[in-house]
């Protein structure tokens, strides 16, 4: 049962261009949702977070958006940078736990 | 550095062996958390402590898993009689509540198993 899904294993972005990557849920309770970006060999790095009583959160090249409705999210980095090419993962908690649940990554591939 | 630290980086063991990782978590973090992730997979959790408590197990812990927190700092992972299935990359994280009522995990490196 795979709560949280990243449908697109793998994108390519020219440099200086915006990248997209995806994320859908179907759990209704999630209530706080996060992507991690993730080298190999190394643990995954937390980038940017956003609560359900939001629909967007910035924090310089990265804005999140949550759309509740549709139980998706999307992380917008721009412009985009060769160092940005990494593994990503969206990830979701719902109330009355503490653990996270990650989809399955998206390999970001940006082009000099 | 004061990240999530976990030792060894790396372990390579027989079949039916046991080992044990360590996780340093950031110091005033009162949580700590161990998720396991394989290749082409997302992290799975595994097991959750607050302070010295361990509060929540996934049912992929089976009963050759156990967890430490013994102080309420640093944590220890073991797994007895080690399976090839065993191999992946183990995480631990750890979180304190923020100002806003959040917690965000933040990562170590993991250490990698492989099972032979």
């Amino acid at each position: 049962d795979q709560q949280v899904k990243q449908n697109s294993p793998s994108l390519s972005v020219q440099e200086g261009r915006i990248s997209i990557l995806n994320c859908d849920y179907t759990n209704s309770m999630f209530d706080y949702f996060l992507w991690y970006k993730k080298y190999p060999a190394e643990g995954p790095t937390f980038l940017i977070s956003i609560s359900s009583i939001k629909d967007k959160n910035e924090d310089g090249r990265f804005t999140v958006f949550l759309n509740k409705s549709a139980k998706h999210l999307s992380l917008h980095i721009v412009p985009s940078q060769p160092g940005d090419s990494a593994v990503y993962f969206c990830a979701a908690t719902s109330p009355g736990t503490y653990k996270y649940i990650f989809g399955t990554g998206t390999r970001l591939k940006v082009l000099a | 550095d004061t990240g999530v630290s976990q030792n060894p980086r790396h372990k390579i063991t027989k079949r039916g062996q046991n080992v044990t990782f360590r996780c340093d978590p950031i110091s005033e973090h009162n949580r700590l958390y161990w998720y396991r992730q394989t290749l082409g997979q997302g992290p799975e959790f595994l097991t959750y402590f607050q302070n010295e408590a361990q509060l929540e197990k996934s049912r992929l812990l089976s009963d050759r898993f156990s967890a430490e927190r013994p102080k309420g700092s640093f944590s220890t992972l073991e797994i007895q009689r080690t399976e090839q299935g065993d191999s992946a990359m183990y995480l631990c994280a750890s979180s304190v509540r923020g100002s806003s009522g959040t917690d965000t995990q933040y990562f170590g490196p993991g250490t990698r198993l492989t099972v032979l």
